[in-house]
């Protein structure tokens, strides 16, 4: 299994443009998220997805769209990125019917905005 | 709203000494899990510990082990025998029991080894 895998690993955007981050898993979880994490705040949720075809906000949505069209695949759209949105993002899975699941993260995506 | 708070930005450590890492955090139910994950130089997030709520007894995984204080809120984890491996970002984390699939975490500690 490759786990959760992300790509871009690096990204450089100039203020305006828009990019997809794409976020994959093999381990048929249905339960998919993607985090931000900025110096001294630790990771915040973006948006989440506990299956196919159902996605829901988290603490930090605005300037961010997802959607949920097969089990595996999780993209997050920066639909026109700011400087704000410069950040290392993180997408996780778990198995949903248990919160005490651990939740598998990907190797995360360093993103900066000019 | 739950919020996690960790005090301490950067902790430091002997190697082979033991250290405590502090965490507390706020809500109004009874029934949520807490998270200790370890996110090392390489980024990649790694569960170390989880505990239950409802669970009175302290959770162990070998070197690593919590004190979890249910009333005051309390959650610190306490790394024995400090290897130069345990260098890395700790985040404490908690997440509703309750059909919420929300994790929160807290700022973090970074925690150094020193040889």
């Amino acid at each position: 299994n490759a786990g959760v895998t992300q790509t871009p690993k690096f990204q450089v955007l100039k203020t305006g443009q828009s990019m997809t981050l794409q976020c994959a898993q093999d381990m048929n979880h249905e339960y998919m998220s993607w985090y931000r994490q900025d110096p001294g705040m630790g990771l915040r949720l973006i948006h989440y997805s506990v299956g196919a075809g159902i996605t829901d906000q988290g603490e930090v949505p605005n300037g961010y769209n997802v959607s949920r069209s097969t089990t595996e695949d999780f993209p997050l759209r920066l639909l026109s990125a700011a400087p704000s949105q410069t950040s290392v993002y993180f997408c996780a899975s778990s198995e949903r019917g248990w919160s005490g699941n651990e939740q598998f993260f990907g190797p995360g995506t360093r993103l900066t905005v000019l | 709203a739950q919020t996690v708070t960790q005090s301490q930005p950067e902790m430091s450590v002997q190697e082979a000494e033991t250290v405590t890492l502090s965490c507390t955090y706020d809500t109004s139910e009874s029934d949520y899990y807490l998270f200790w994950y370890k996110q090392p130089p390489s980024r990649q997030m790694i569960l170390v510990i989880r505990q239950e709520a409802y669970k009175q007894q302290n959770a162990t995984e070998n070197r690593f082990s919590v004190n979890f204080q249910k009333a005051a809120k309390s959650f610190s984890l306490k790394i024995s025998d400090s290897q130069l491996g345990d260098a890395a970002m700790y985040f404490c984390a908690y997440i509703s029991n309750f059909g919420n699939e929300k994790l929160t975490f807290g700022t973090g500690t970074r925690l150094t080894i020193i040889p």
